[in-house]
């Protein structure tokens, strides 16, 4: 199956600060990437949408200046929690599609954000 | 809105026996359904896709779709206590091609 990767796995971090989460394709191109978020024993929430080139479309109440979300090649996509707070801590997880004769999403492995 | 029903469980079931999950969705426009699974601190991982009506088996999982119903199952034969985890069905609607994801059902499989 291809290959998500997420970069960092694990981010500590003090309130206030800004935080970057890089989503890589490796082995495919993906033409469409998703950002979720997973409060803990809660489903994933679809955060927003991102195609190559074009700006992201953002979920009902996901704040864009907040989550700043670029896909500037077809092979990543980040994520920028700006001005973090505990409130945002969570697991945050990106999927990929090449969007190419298929329609399956591939998950990343996801970053657990703590806010301090 | 779209809605993705499953019953959270947790759904406990021996080792070696038949884990039933099932999945009923509100929009009738959807075409491709999908399951994943999630370790607990782990991100999804897709075990199966359907797109038509009836049965699609992959080793000792079979996905079974009835869109008359809105309906989507998943079996787990010979279920093993690696099978552990929460399962979660995601049908994805032709026109956006966003998938809509359940709450998900909590397997234990214990020895």
């Amino acid at each position: 199956g291809a290959v998500v990767s997420q970069h960092p796995s694990r981010v500590i971090c003090k309130s206030g600060t800004s935080v970057k989460i890089e989503c890589r394709s490796l082995d495919f191109q993906a033409t469409t990437m998703f950002w979720y978020r997973q409060f803990p024993k809660q489903s994933l929430m679809l955060m927003a949408t991102s195609n190559e080139g074009s700006k992201a479309t953002y979920e009902q109440g996901v704040e864009k200046d907040k989550f700043l979300i670029n896909h500037a090649s077809l092979t990543l996509s980040t994520l920028t929690v700006t001005s973090a707070h505990p409130e945002d801590s969570s697991f945050y997880i990106c999927s990929a599609r090449s969007g190419v004769g298929t329609d399956t999403q591939y998950f990343g492995p996801g970053t657990r954000l703590t806010v301090l | 809105q779209k809605e993705v029903e499953q019953n959270s469980g947790p759904l406990s079931v021996p080792e070696g026996a038949i884990a039933s999950l099932n999945c009923t969705y509100s929009d009738r426009g959807s075409q491709s359904f999908f399951w994943y699974r999630q370790y607990s601190g782990k991100s999804p991982e897709l075990i199966m896709s359907i797109y038509s009506n009836g049965d699609k088996e992959d080793g000792r999982f079979t996905a079974q779709l009835n869109k008359a119903s809105q309906y989507v199952s998943l079996l787990i034969r010979d279920s093993q206590p690696s099978d552990s985890a929460t399962y979660l069905c995601a049908p994805l609607s032709g026109g956006s091609y966003i998938p809509t994801f359940g709450r998900g059902t909590s397997l234990i499989v214990h020895p």
